[in-house]
């Protein structure tokens, strides 16, 4: 079975440091994928950036990075120079087999000013 | 920008009567699927369509029923709401190929 796992409930940040959200993960699958995805206070699950199991680079997208180590089984999310609008709950999340997405319990990120 | 709707955003309800939570997407996607969120905790699967008239219970038990008669619509039904039912209910879509799930912007659901 899948498991996701986000071990940090709470996070501050000052503005315009980075920040590091870790996601661990358990699969057997050897084909699989990790997502994030933020959820500001409205609600809506926004999709971040994606990382396959077989992809060679880390991925990134904009101020989002993912850093995939695949050895250790973490898919760390990484937002370079925060703003106070990165302020959310952030979610971790595992593509598995019947194309469903497992999540993890997330992480609420505050961005100081 | 994902094309996928639900109403109502905000819904507040007395026990037992019947809801439904309506979801549309216009993207032509063939999966659907919702899911089930209590404030600040993780998003649990209670329903998914693989398409027309496919529907498969998720992970978590739920009272709810789900139809997929068309394509674009995949709603939610609860026949007796309860205090328990109330829950934020996030729908959501993806194309055949790519594993990213489009998500509505949820429906939060209060019974009194």
């Amino acid at each position: 079975a899948q498991k996701i796992t986000q071990t940090q409930p709470g996070m501050f940040v000052q503005e315009k440091e980075a920040v590091t959200l870790d996601c661990t993960y358990d699969t057997s699958d050897p084909s699989y994928g990790l997502f994030w995805y933020k959820q500001p206070s409205s609600g809506e699950m926004i999709f971040l950036i994606y990382q396959g199991s077989y992809d060679q680079q880390n991925a990134t997208e904009g101020r989002y990075s993912l850093n995939f180590q695949k050895a250790r089984k973490s898919a760390n999310l990484v937002i370079s120079a925060s703003q106070l609008g990165d302020s959310a709950m952030y979610f971790c999340a595992m593509w598995r087999s019947g194309n469903m997405l497992t999540f993890g319990g997330g992480t609420r990120l505050m961005v100081k000013p | 920008e994902a094309d996928i709707y639900q109403t109502p955003r905000y819904l507040v309800i007395g026990t037992g009567k019947k809801i439904t939570l309506e979801c549309s997407q216009t993207m032509g996607h063939d999966k659907m699927y919702w899911y089930q969120q209590d404030p600040g905790m993780e998003l649990h699967l209670i329903h998914y369509s693989y398409g027309v008239n496919s529907t498969e219970k998720g992970d978590l038990s739920s009272e709810s029923t789900v139809s997929r008669i068309r394509t674009e619509h995949f709603p939610l039904t609860l026949e007796s709401a309860r205090p328990s039912h109330t829950s934020q209910y996030l729908c959501a879509s993806r194309p055949d190929r790519g594993y990213e799930q489009y998500f509505g912007p949820g429906t939060r659901l209060t019974v009194t």
